[in-house]
């Protein structure tokens, strides 16, 4: 089955504990990419990845590292959690075409105490 | 600047009513895209439809349809005979020609379908 699979589903940590929430796609897309989802605010994106070794960063990375070593994992790195990263994460991948549908995992519940 | 806006924060219908969710989009690029989502009470984000900036053709899948009109920029989405499982938030999001190739969201529309 085609999809896009996070881990962990749920999470909670505490401020400064280094975490990383994984993102693996089995479709062969091109771009990846993270958002994070929060009351008031919508969905903004974090960073993204146009292919392997390919990253940089969205509206609002500050506080977050990504790495696209392997065409389908592109794990989001938090060094030092912060409780203003509490959010429902989403990883989305696409199959790079320009013009491509973006297809989203199942989100990741994160607090940060 | 980008932005889409969906005035319409909550919506609550009794099933079996056809309901109208609004979206209005603005964007200088040419040539873009428009999509709908729905995030169902589980949390994930599922794709509904993607239409381009150059088809302005409506489009029906089932009980879903969508209404294109560049001229108001506005990319509307109808449910006809609603049903309870229909409940969720409703995004609908633009994609220009930026780089990025990121979704700019809007901020949703909960939809309470009441048996």
């Amino acid at each position: 089955e085609a999809q896009v699979t996070q881990n962990p589903r749920y999470l909670i940590t505490v401020t400064g504990k280094k975490l990383t929430v994984t993102c693996s796609q089995n479709m062969n897309h091109e771009y990846m990419s993270w958002y994070r989802q929060d009351p008031g605010l919508g969905l903004r994106q974090i960073y993204y990845s146009m292919n392997v070794e390919v990253t940089d960063k969205g509206d609002v990375p500050e506080g977050y590292k990504v790495s696209r070593k392997e065409k389908r994992n592109f794990p989001l790195i938090l060094e030092s959690p912060s409780p203003n990263q509490t959010s429902l994460y989403f990883c989305a991948s696409s199959p790079g075409a320009r013009w491509g549908t973006q297809y989203f995992g199942p989100g990741t519940r994160l607090l940060v105490l | 600047a980008q932005k889409v806006t969906q005035a319409q924060t909550e919506i609550s219908v009794v099933e079996k009513e056809d309901v109208t969710l609004d979206c209005v989009y603005e964007t200088r690029d040419t040539t873009y895209y428009l999509f709908w989502y729905k995030q169902p009470p589980s949390g994930e984000l599922v794709f509904l439809i993607r239409r381009n900036s150059f088809d302005e053709q409506n489009e029906i899948s089932g009980r879903y349809s969508w209404n294109f009109q560049k001229s108001t920029s506005s990319f509307n989405f109808t449910i006809t005979a609603s049903q309870v499982v229909d409940s969720a938030v409703y995004f609908c999001a633009l994609k220009g020609q930026g780089g990025s190739e990121k979704l700019v969201f809007g901020k949703g529309t909960k939809l309470t379908v009441n048996p």
